[in-house]
């Protein structure tokens, strides 16, 4: 069955630090990877999505994604945090069935 | 409007009110879906409409009611509800899969809060 795994619940960076967002899934064939961001309030935007090809996926906002089939992991990372970053991101796994599979989110705050 | 909106925003009811959430998109897509986040939870999907058609009812229970006028609008009929149904109710909107999978646009959700 298919799964996706967030294994942190929430995270601090410092601003201007580093960030990695760790994303596994379970699925049996190639899958179809996304990354979402929810600030308070607000709906899920699309952040970047991984089909095919390059495993390195560039995304909005400076962030990026890289796809190991191997580790069955698709981390979001970027190299400098802004405080504005502070959301709850959502990593997610489809089929071409169309259904989208949604790990339990992650919670980033930012301290200043 | 652009994108994927949802009204109201907020909604209050008791369990014995019938209300209705709305949902339109404004992309051009003909796939629309319903799905439930509760706090600490992941995303749930309950319901699927491709081209004006239900395609998934993931086991949701009956006092949750979909429809899909046409491939823009979506609503969900909401009756004799219960306190744990209180969550936030998102809306997406897609292009019908094609063997492949296509990107969901979110609106912003409804918070319903059931007493």
């Amino acid at each position: 069955a298919q799964s996706v795994t967030q294994p942190d619940i929430h995270i601090t960076v410092s601003e201007g630090a580093s960030l990695e967002l760790r994303c596994n899934y379970s699925y049996g064939a190639t899958p179809y990877l996304f990354w979402y961001v929810q600030s308070p309030g607000q709906g899920l935007q699309l952040l970047l999505k991984y089909f095919s090809g390059d495993t390195l996926v560039q995304g909005i906002k400076g962030f990026e994604a890289e796809f190991k089939r191997s580790q069955s992991s698709f981390n979001l990372r970027k190299p400098s945090v802004h405080w504005s970053d502070a959301a709850e991101y959502f990593c997610a796994v489809g089929a071409n069935t169309g259904k989208l599979i949604f790990g339990q989110g992650t919670t980033l705050q930012v301290k200043p | 409007e652009t994108g994927v909106t949802q009204t109201p925003r907020h909604l209050v009811m008791g369990m014995t009110n019938k209300k209705s959430l709305k949902c339109e998109q404004h992309l051009g897509h003909n796939a629309m879906y319903w799905y439930k986040q509760s706090a600490k939870k992941p995303l749930e999907l309950m319901f699927v409409y491709s081209l004006e058609e239900r395609v998934e009812n993931n086991s949701v229970p009956s006092r949750f009611s979909p429809e899909c006028p046409n491939s823009s609008h979506l609503f969900l009929h909401l009756h004799t509800l219960q306190p744990e149904d209180s969550a936030l109710y998102l809306c997406a909107s897609s292009q019908v899969p094609a063997g492949v999978q296509e990107t969901q646009y979110f609106g912003p959700g409804t918070r319903l809060l059931v007493l």
